[in-house]
């Protein structure tokens, strides 16, 4: 069995700052991790994805994510936020089960940025 | 320009009335899926489908149907909906279901009067 928490419903940050959003797993065997991001009245974006290469995953948009396998984190960064980074970012993972490949997405992290 | 599309992007409709939510794909893509989005419980997914003719249950699937008769299509049924199937729903397409990240479509917001 696999699953994902997003450990914050929300994060506030102030523009020009940097972002965080928390992202801790859990799969039986050698995961995919992505991130998505989903602005108001939009479908869902990639950000970024683990495919078992590089633990450091550069995305668009200046996101990145480090994947941890000792500590079962995916955790998303930016190094400055802007304004048009506020949306809803969700964690995804994504393993073998039973011949399948079902993914499980987090309960996502409403991202604010203030002026 | 490669894209999924959900029709209709909005509907609302009584109980027991049946629906269809149509969706395609132009990027010839194996692996579809459905997925609902509820507040406070991310996405789930209803039914996903790995080729043509080849349909399977995901988390949440009772309540709907779907078919995959075409590659590039692949519509949701709802043949008696109820008010709980009232939700926000994407469709998504990926080269294959092992391990590719998916395209959405911009969703379709269901109310079940």
């Amino acid at each position: 069995a696999q699953s994902v928490t997003q450990l914050d419903s929300h994060v506030s940050v102030s523009e020009g700052t940097p972002v965080l959003l928390r992202c801790n797993y859990s799969s039986s065997y050698s995961p995919s991790l992505f991130w998505y991001v989903q602005h108001p009245n939009k479908g869902l974006q990639l950000l970024l994805k683990y495919t078992s290469a590089a633990t450091l995953v550069k995305g668009i948009n200046g996101f990145e994510a480090e994947f941890k396998k000792s500590e079962t984190s995916f955790h998303l960064t930016k190094p400055s936020a802007h304004m048009s980074d506020a949306a809803e970012y969700f964690c995804v993972v994504s393993g073998a089960s039973g011949g399948s490949y079902i993914p499980t997405f987090g309960r996502g992290t409403s991202l604010i940025v203030h002026p | 320009e490669a894209q999924v599309t959900q029709n209709p992007r909005y509907l609302i409709t009584v109980t027991g009335k049946k629906l269809t939510v149509t969706c395609s794909q132009n990027m010839n893509h194996e692996y579809m899926s459905w997925y609902r989005q509820d507040p406070g419980l991310g996405l789930r997914q209803i039914y996903y489908s790995m080729n043509v003719e080849v349909t399977d249950k995901g988390d949440v699937p009772e309540g709907y149907k779907v078919s995959r008769k075409e590659k590039r299509n692949f519509p949701l049924i709802l043949e008696s909906p109820s008010p709980n199937q009232t939700s926000l729903y994407f469709c998504a397409s990926s080269l294959s279901q092992r391990n590719q990240p998916q395209h959405f479509g911009d969703g379709t917001r269901l109310s079940i009067l």
